[in-house]
């Protein structure tokens, strides 16, 4: 149990180009879902967290205009990065966890490559 | 702010021996969690052991335990009978506890090779 998906696992789009990515919990609802970037070979750091019906956390010196992220169910939570440019090139990694305030675990997804030419 | 600091960018040991990755955090909270993530090549996060700052007992799962001296905010893996499968970058993550932010703050990461 307890699996997220991406979708989808990599993708290449030009430099001005809108993306799209989104995380799924599979077998469990997820009020509480995170966005994270990993450049190569370095630790993954927190963009945003997606709460369900609400706004996202964006983390500080993430620009909220240009990772658009929205939580409409459950299961599901997408992030759109508007006008891509290529240092927008990155390794993108979502999370999920479960309901409760006492549930500690996060499960992530596979992630999704980005690639902007 | 939490910080969690590997001060080890890269370990390597043989196949069968048993390594120690290191990790150090800073956090002013008394109750909080701890985790070790284990990211292959294939770059999906995998949780290998999680410890409760509550817990004296050290957490151990299999081959996999740990080090935790919550005085001196370490939190150390070690991994026994290393297999090839063990290489990948391992993460420190730190997650304050329940009922308050639930995010994690991972450290930099220590890149395991396992020798033949």
């Amino acid at each position: 149990g307890a699996v997220v998906s991406q979708h989808p696992s990599w993708v290449i789009c030009k430099s001005g180009t809108s993306v799209k990515i989104e995380c799924r919990s599979l077998d469990f609802q997820a009020t509480t879902m995170f966005w994270y970037r990993q450049f190569p070979k370095q630790s993954l750091m927190l963009m945003a967290t997606s709460n369900e019906g609400s706004k996202a956390t964006y983390e500080q010196g993430v620009e909220k205009d240009k990772f658009l992220i929205n939580h409409a169910s459950l299961t599901l939570s997408t992030l759109t990065v508007t006008s891509a440019h290529p240092e927008d090139s990155s390794f993108y990694i979502c999370s999920a966890k479960t309901p409760g305030q006492g549930a500690i675990f996060q499960f992530f997804g596979p992630g999704t490559r980005l690639t902007v030419l | 702010a939490q910080t969690v600091t590997q001060s080890q960018p890269e370990m390597s040991v043989q196949e069968a021996e048993t390594v120690t990755l290191s990790c150090t955090y800073d956090t002013s909270e008394s109750d909080y969690y701890l985790f070790w993530y284990k990211q292959p090549p294939s770059r999906q996060m995998i949780l290998v052991i999680r410890q409760e700052a509550y817990k004296q007992q050290n957490a151990t799962e299999n081959r996999f335990s740990v080090n935790f001296q919550k005085a001196a905010k370490s939190f150390s893996l070690k991994i026994s009978d290393s297999q090839l499968g063990d290489a990948a970058m391992y993460f420190c993550a730190y997650r304050s506890a329940p009922g308050t932010a639930s995010k994690l703050t991972f450290g930099t990461g220590t890149r395991l090779q396992v020798t033949l």
